[in-house]
């Protein structure tokens, strides 16, 4: 049983569409991240919910919108997207502190 | 504000050598530490962690790290190398309050000589 699974894990589209990962996490945790990754492997948070409220938003365009419909799932939707977005987006889920991550979507945006 | 600082973007060891990755951190209390790993493609896995107690702390994989407060360091080593841990690691920082912020450093590449 994979313990964070993301969908898709590979997503290629075009400049000014609206698309959305979906995460889930079977471990019960209270915490989910999402991150992104750059070309250069660094690692940006992006986003963290806690009990499905957000705790915290980083200096992240409103192009992006996560949304926690419960404990186990946190998805990431993001409105016209960019040339700039192109990245591997992970999803993450932990309990204090201690970070479980999903296999990673790749977005590039053509 | 917490950091992380992993000076090292790249390092190249012979397999069955040691190995020592550099982490530094900023942060105003007693923070809580990582080390991932990251292969290629995949996601990161969690090696090891450091909350309290022993500052000497054991991993996965036969990793092993040292807190040191006095130089605000977390550096990960190995005693001997394997050609299968090249890889991406990544040192990480947070604190368990109302953020819950777990902070990377930028990460650092390991290569292995055969």
């Amino acid at each position: 049983d994979t313990a964070v699974s993301q969908t898709p894990k590979y997503l290629v589209t075009q400049m000014g569409n609206d698309k959305s990962i979906k995460c889930e996490q079977n471990l019960g945790h209270d915490t989910m991240y999402w991150y992104k990754q750059d070309s250069k492997k660094f690692l940006k948070i992006m986003f963290s919910y806690n009990n499905k409220e957000l705790i915290i938003n980083e200096t992240v365009p409103n192009r992006f919108s996560p949304k926690s419909p419960d404990k186990a799932h946190l998805n990431l939707h993001i409105n016209s997207l960019e040339l700039g977005d192109s990245a591997v987006y992970f999803c993450a889920s932990s309990q204090a502190l201690e970070a479980f991550f999903g296999q990673g979507t790749r977005l590039t945006v053509v | 504000a917490q950091s992380v600082t992993q000076p090292d973007i790249h390092i190249t060891v012979s397999e069955g050598a040691s190995l020592e990755l550099r982490c530094n951190y900023s942060y105003g209390a007693t923070p809580y530490l990582f080390w991932y790993v990251q292969s290629p493609g995949q996601g990161l896995q969690l090696l090891l962690k450091y909350f309290s107690g022993d500052t000497l702390v054991q991993g996965i994989k036969g990793f092993e790290a040292e807190f040191k407060r006095s130089q605000s360091s977390f550096n990960l080593r190995k005693p001997s190398v394997h050609w299968s841990d090249a890889a991406e690691y990544f040192c990480a920082v947070g604190r368990v309050d109302s953020s819950y912020k777990l902070i990377f450093g930028s990460g650092t590449r390991l290569l292995v000589r055969p």
